[in-house]
């Protein structure tokens, strides 16, 4: 059974420093995923990682995958007030999605002036 | 293009009753599947189908049920609510093949009285 752990699970920060949030998982685990949600609304998808050594950045934030150590981080780059939601990490054991995806608790992320 | 379309966005119910929840894919997207998101377990994966199929169960109990049709759209059933079934319930559709994300609707939020 596939089990996906993040951490922190809530994180306070200033606008303008940099912070990772990490996403372990237990087994093999064909994609991971990584979402943001803002306070009541659904799911935002941010990025998809598909092989070891992927990085995909949008803006201020960057995702990579290090299948080996079944690790995932999602660094965030001189953070802005605008990036304050709650970000999962999800992960899925078949190709296609047959199994579902197992997220992680959130990474509940508030950034202040 | 459309996004996932759940409906209704909010329900209100009474211990024992039943529910119905609808979920629109996108167009094209032949796999959809079915999360509970609660503040104790987080997003838990419910079911997915492909092609009218269910292809797999997350651990929940047999008053869970739901269905796909064949144009894709999906229902989800809840039958004798209880209160602990309180939720947003997430639809995510997804074309189904290994390089694609799932796109996640706004949910509907399930509140048992």
């Amino acid at each position: 059974e596939l089990k996906v752990e993040q951490n922190p699970l809530f994180l306070s920060m200033q606008e303008g420093k940099n912070y990772t949030i990490y996403c372990n998982y237990s087994t093999t685990s064909d994609r991971l995923y990584w979402y943001r949600q803002d306070p009541g609304k659904s799911l935002e998808s941010l990025f998809v990682l598909l092989s070891n050594g992927a990085v995909k950045q949008e803006g201020r934030l960057m995702a990579s995958l290090d299948t080996k150590a079944r690790l995932s981080t999602l660094h965030i780059t001189a953070a802005v007030h605008d990036l304050s939601a709650t970000y999962f990490c999800a992960g899925d054991r078949s190709g296609g999605g047959a199994d579902g995806l197992t997220f992680g608790k959130g990474t509940h992320l508030i950034i202040q002036p | 293009k459309a996004g996932v379309t759940q409906t209704p966005r909010y329900l209100i119910k009474t211990r024992g009753q039943q529910v119905t929840l609808s979920c629109s894919p996108i167009s094209g997207h032949r796999s959809v599947s079915w999360y509970q998101q609660t503040p104790g377990q987080g997003l838990q994966f419910l079911f997915e189908y492909f092609s009218e199929t269910q292809r797999n169960k997350g651990n929940f109990p047999g008053r869970f049920s739901g269905r796909q049709f064949s144009n894709s759209r999906s229902e989800m059933n809840v039958s004798t609510l209880e209160l602990g079934d309180s939720a947003l319930y997430l639809c995510a559709s997804s074309p189904g093949s290994l390089l694609d994300g799932y796109t996640f609707g706004s949910g509907t939020r399930l509140t048992v009285v």
